[in-house]
């Protein structure tokens, strides 16, 4: 069955260092989006894919990078973890067409030190 | 851009009772109207959704209503049983962007009581 993975499912790190994480889907779907999720806020919109090569800011971006060489994956890296960057983060994708529903992946909890 | 806000961050009811979480949203433009449902240490999972040509939908306990004059929208589940506690997202797309992003609101923590 078609599937949207993430890896690590917990991560532990020191504020400083440099921290991907990684989200592959097998739907063959354009669009793909980070979230982070944190209390009182909802899922928020980090960076997003509407194909390869293509990435765009989401409106918590700062400290944070995409790309997207290939249609399955679309890795989240964190330049220099901060502690406010502790969070739980869900990637999703989407057909690229309306009525534009996303499928979540299962979550990477980050804890940053 | 587009801004969705929901209420209540939190709701508790007996089982059996029925629950409603209210979303406004601000882009006129918006035509699509997802509602998603997380379950602890899990990512949310699409239960009902609705476009702005359709003013309800239901789908066996849980129903959806949509006035796009006053800009809101609304989940309803009727016989609440103790599998339906979880957090509830609302969210708005299609607006005058028209890009596929999805825009949540806060959600809602439903407990439902034995």
């Amino acid at each position: 069955d078609a599937e949207i993975t993430q890896s690590p499912r917990h991560k532990i790190t020191e504020t400083g260092r440099q921290v991907t994480l990684a989200c592959h889907q097998t739907w063959n779907h354009n669009n793909m989006f980070w979230y982070r999720q944190d209390l009182g806020h909802g899922l928020r919109l980090i960076h997003y894919s509407y194909g390869v090569h293509d990435t765009n800011k989401g409106e918590v971006s700062d400290g944070y990078s995409v790309s997207r060489s290939n249609t399955e994956d679309l890795p989240l890296t964190l330049e220099s973890a901060a502690s406010s960057q502790t969070s739980v983060y869900f990637c999703a994708s989407s057909p690229g067409q309306q009525p534009y529903e996303q499928y979540f992946g299962p979550g990477t909890r980050l804890t940053v030190t | 851009g587009e801004n969705v806000e929901q209420h209540p961050s939190t709701l508790s009811v007996q089982e059996g009772d029925s629950a409603v979480i209210k979303c406004t949203y601000s882009d006129s433009a918006s035509n699509y109207f997802p509602w998603y449902k997380q379950e602890l240490g899990k990512g949310p999972q699409l239960i009902i959704d609705i476009r702005s040509n359709v003013g309800e939908k239901k789908d066996q306990r849980i129903a959806v209503t949509l006035n796009k004059t006053a800009k809101h929208f609304s989940l309803h589940i009727t016989e609440t049983q103790p599998e339906d506690s979880a957090v509830y997202f609302c969210a708005a797309s299609g607006g005058s962007s028209n890009t596929g992003k999805l825009i949540f609101g806060q959600g809602t923590t439903l407990q439902v009581k034995p």
